[in-house]
């Protein structure tokens, strides 16, 4: 069976500071991978998502950038952090027209 | 675009009764329509979802229906129970894409 993990599970960093979140996959090939965040008590807003190696659409500008370096491995970077990039960062696989299956999530802090 | 709109942002609801959560979408090319429930500090899973050659579905308290003509689709839960407290989103798949594009979510509470 299908399984996706995210880590780390919570980070707490300051503002100015680097950040590396990272997705694997497991029990598939080939899956579209995406990112979301969620504000405290907000919607699913969908940064990015690809549908290959390299393959990398943006939904959103920001200070956020994506990376598929292999096919079941997805990483969320930035350079530098804001206050606003707080939120719960899910990570999710599904393929065309099908339900997608979301990781378990990692809970950013900025301060 | 594929666009989702989801009503109510909150509904609370007292043990027993039922829920009602509408969605409505814009590409008519949309084909598949999945409801989730997130429960607090916890990931998105999915409880039901539908085709679009399908009016209907219904699994034990839960049941989805479809308009296509009209573009919306709804959530029913009968026989609320505290456990059904979460937050739902409705999403309708992209016609050009196959993504999935979400609803803002609602809050259900359910008071025992």
């Amino acid at each position: 069976s299908q399984t996706i993990h995210q880590w780390p599970a919570t980070l707490v960093q300051p503002v100015g500071s680097p950040l590396s979140l990272e997705c694997t996959v497991e029990g598939t090939s080939n899956p579209n991978l995406y990112w979301y965040r969620q504000a405290a008590g907000r919607g699913l807003q969908l940064l990015f998502y690809s549908v290959g190696i390299g393959q990398i659409s943006s939904e959103v500008p920001q200070n956020l950038s994506a990376s598929r370096p292999q096919d079941r491995q997805f990483i969320l970077s930035s350079k530098k952090l804001l206050l606003s990039d707080s939120g719960f960062y899910l990570c999710a696989w599904g393929g065309w027209e099908t339900e997608q299956f979301f990781g378990p999530g990692t809970r950013l802090t900025v301060l | 675009g594929e666009n989702v709109e989801q009503h109510p942002s909150t509904l609370s609801v007292q043990e027993g009764d039922s829920a009602v959560i509408k969605c409505t979408y814009s590409d008519s090319a949309s084909n598949y329509f999945p409801w989730y429930k997130q429960e607090l500090g916890k990931r998105p899973q999915l409880i039901i979802d539908i085709r679009s050659n399908v009016g209907e579905k219904k699994d034990q308290r839960i049941a989805v229906t479809l308009n296509k003509t009209a573009k919306h689709f709804s959530l029913h839960i009968t026989e609320t129970q505290p456990e059904d407290s979460a937050v739902y989103f409705c999403a309708a798949s992209s016609g050009s894409q196959g993504n999935l594009i979400f609803g803002k979510g609602t809050k259900l509470s359910v008071k025992p």
